[in-house]
Parts: structure tokens; sequence; C-alpha cells
């Protein structure tokens, strides 16, 4: 039973352009969502975060917008830079079990 | 500053045999966790340690033991390896939960023949 879904894994944006990752949810108790890049041969590294009072947050090129109605979050990048490529993680914690639950990923490539 | 320290990086390990992956961290953080990455699954989730002696199941516990007898050490325990525990394994930890991001070590490839 899959709690945090990425149903894209794969997704081609050219440099300048608006990049947005797509994440659901099925657990209306979490609290937090987060994201995460990896690369190859590396662990991931956090992001952004946002919790579930807010709907948008800002961070540089980086947004996260939490629609809860939904169970639907996504990640902005703007403007896509090459540097972006890597794989992205949407994460998510509920307070009351302390676990931090992760999707499959979606593959970014940043094309010139 | 070191961060998450996992060793060996690469092991490569026969059926039935046991190991222990390490995990370190010099952050002082109360927060530590245990995953595996396989293609198309994304991480899941193994064991986590909301603080020294405190350890409970994540999604797939199934083949692993853990211990928490200190802050700063998380060691993951395969008993007996299988080759359905193939995987790459990574170790993170956090000073909470909530927006508090873990920071990740870079983590410890796995074969079992």
């Amino acid at each position: 039973d899959q709690q945090v879904k990425q149903n894209s894994p794969s997704l081609s944006v050219q440099e300048g352009r608006i990049s947005i990752l797509n994440c659901d949810y099925t657990n209306s108790m979490f609290d937090y969502f987060l994201w995460y890049k990896k690369y190859p041969a590396e662990g991931p590294t956090f992001l952004i975060s946002i919790s579930s009072i807010k709907d948008k947050n800002e961070d540089g090129r980086f947004t996260v917008f939490l629609n809860k109605s939904a169970k639907h979050l996504s990640l902005h990048i703007v403007p896509s830079q090459p540097g972006d490529s890597a794989v992205y993680f949407c994460a998510a914690s509920e307070i009351v079990t302390d676990k931090l639950i992760f999707g499959t990923g979606t593959r970014l490539q940043v094309f010139p | 500053n070191a961060g998450v320290t996992q060793t060996p990086k690469f092991q490569v390990l026969k059926t039935g045999q046991s190991m222990t992956l390490q995990c370190a961290q010099d952050m002082n953080h109360e927060y530590m966790s245990w995953y595996r990455q396989d293609p198309g699954m994304g991480l899941r989730l193994i064991h986590y340690s909301v603080g020294a002696g405190i350890t409970d199941q994540g999604e797939v516990p199934n083949g692993y033991n853990v211990s928490r007898s200190t802050t700063e050490d998380f060691p993951l325990r395969l008993l007996s390896a299988a080759p359905s525990q193939t995987s790459v394994y990574f170790c993170a930890s956090s000073a909470g939960t909530g927006s508090y991001g873990y920071t990740f070590g870079s983590g410890t490839r796995l074969t079992v023949v």
C-alpha cells in the first residue's frame, strides 16, 4: 500500500523553462511534506518542505504547492537548469508515528 | 563535520551469511532511519529510531535487526542474507520530524549472491 505516489517516473524539460513534479498521497494524517533531490551514487539531499497548514512555500527557484483537499503536492523549479537533472523524491511525515515515507521518485532531465 | 557516515560502501555476501551495516552521525541528532532503494520502488523505510534505546519497524523490516545504544550509532544487521536483500541501503539522521530535513549518508551497495 503506497501512501506516497509519484506517478511520473521521468520528466524532460528544456533549460530555462519550468519543471513541475507531482506527488499524491493517501494518508490524511501527514503533517509535513518534503522534497529531496538525488544524484547517482550519492545520498538524497533535502530541498524544501511544507507544513500541512500551508499551501505554498518558496525557496529561491523552488516552490512547493500543497492541495490538501486533493491530497496532492507539486514542486516547481523555475528556471530549470542542467544541474537540476536528478531524481526527485517526495516524502511525507506524520508527527504521531515519526516515520518519513518516500515516493518512488521522478527522474528530471533538463536539456540545453 | 562528517555528517552521516556509512560503512562499507560496497559489500558482496553469500546467501545465508550475516553482516552489519554501520551508520554513525556526529550532529547529535535524535532521529535515525534506515532505507533501502530499489529500482521502481523508491526509498522504503526499514527501521527507525527516535532516540537511544528506542527503535521501531518501518515499511519493510523483515530480515533486518537494529539497535540504538548510543545517539551517534545505528547499525543495521542482516541475520541471514537473501538475494531479495540486494539493494542500496541509506542511513539518515534528523534533529526531529516535521520540517526538519533528514541528512543522508552516501549509501552501501549490497549484493547477495
